[in-house]
């Protein structure tokens, strides 16, 4: 059974970066992408990026290039997710999951973490 | 984010059938990428209820089906009960490349 566990809740101020970590077991993580999803409160669900450990690489969305960084530890099987200059509209609930088919198809999904971005 | 286009709300009375759509472009759905849909029930992370346009897993009840056809995608709950309110959302693969992945809005289920 694979389990994706988050780091805790965040609060941080606008224009600091948060870094939210997955640690994943039961599963293949050396193949297993994870992607890192959003809400918004009372809002939809948002793909920021992900990480793909069978070609060693991690891609986000337009939205958020060059403010978020998805890097991977294998030794750990962990996947951390972090997000740069933050505003106070990144104030959101993050979830990590495991896409079966790469970036795409989220079998597994982490409790979430909520970010909360106040001065 | 452009995203795919779901209802806000659908709303059925118990045993009732209840169908929530879902509009893509031919950059996603279009392009002939696979349609999954979740289930969230508050405060809780999202569920996988359908892959693969029409694949239920394990543990899902057999009143819920889907499909898709061109660049749309349905799904579809018969014998609504309680339990079934909730927002359901659609997800497929966007080629464009502005993002990888794309979300419907989400469609909040109520069972009147």
């Amino acid at each position: 059974q694979v389990q994706l566990v988050q780091s805790g809740a965040e609060v941080k101020k606008p224009g600091s970066s948060v870094m939210v970590s997955c640690k994943a077991s039961g599963g293949t993580f050396s193949s297993d992408a994870i992607s890192w999803v959003r809400q918004v409160p009372g809002e939809g669900l948002e793909w920021l990026g992900g990480f793909n450990p069978t070609i060693g690489t991690s891609h986000s969305a337009q939205k958020f290039q060059g403010r978020v960084k998805i890097t991977a530890d294998k030794d750990t099987s962990t996947v951390y997710m972090e997000l740069s200059s933050l505003r106070y509209e990144d104030t959101a609930v993050y979830y990590c999951a495991r896409g079966r088919e790469g970036y795409t198809l989220f079998d597994y999904w982490g409790q979430g973490t909520l970010v909360t971005v106040s001065a | 984010q452009s995203g795919l286009t779901q209802p806000p709300s659908v709303s059925g009375a118990p045993g009732q059938r209840v169908v929530i759509s879902c509009t893509g472009t031919s950059s996603d759905i279009g392009s002939g990428y696979d349609v999954h849909w979740y289930r969230q029930l508050p405060g809780t992370a999202p569920t996988l209820l359908i892959y693969a346009n029409k694949n239920r897993p394990s543990g899902v009840p057999d009143r819920f089906s889907a499909s898709k056809s061109g660049t749309s995608a349905s799904l579809a709950i018969s014998g609504l009960q309680a339990e079934d309110e909730a927002v359901y959302y659609c997800q497929s693969y966007d080629s464009s490349l502005t993002a990888y992945v794309v979300f419907g809005g989400g469609t909040q289920l109520t069972v009147l």
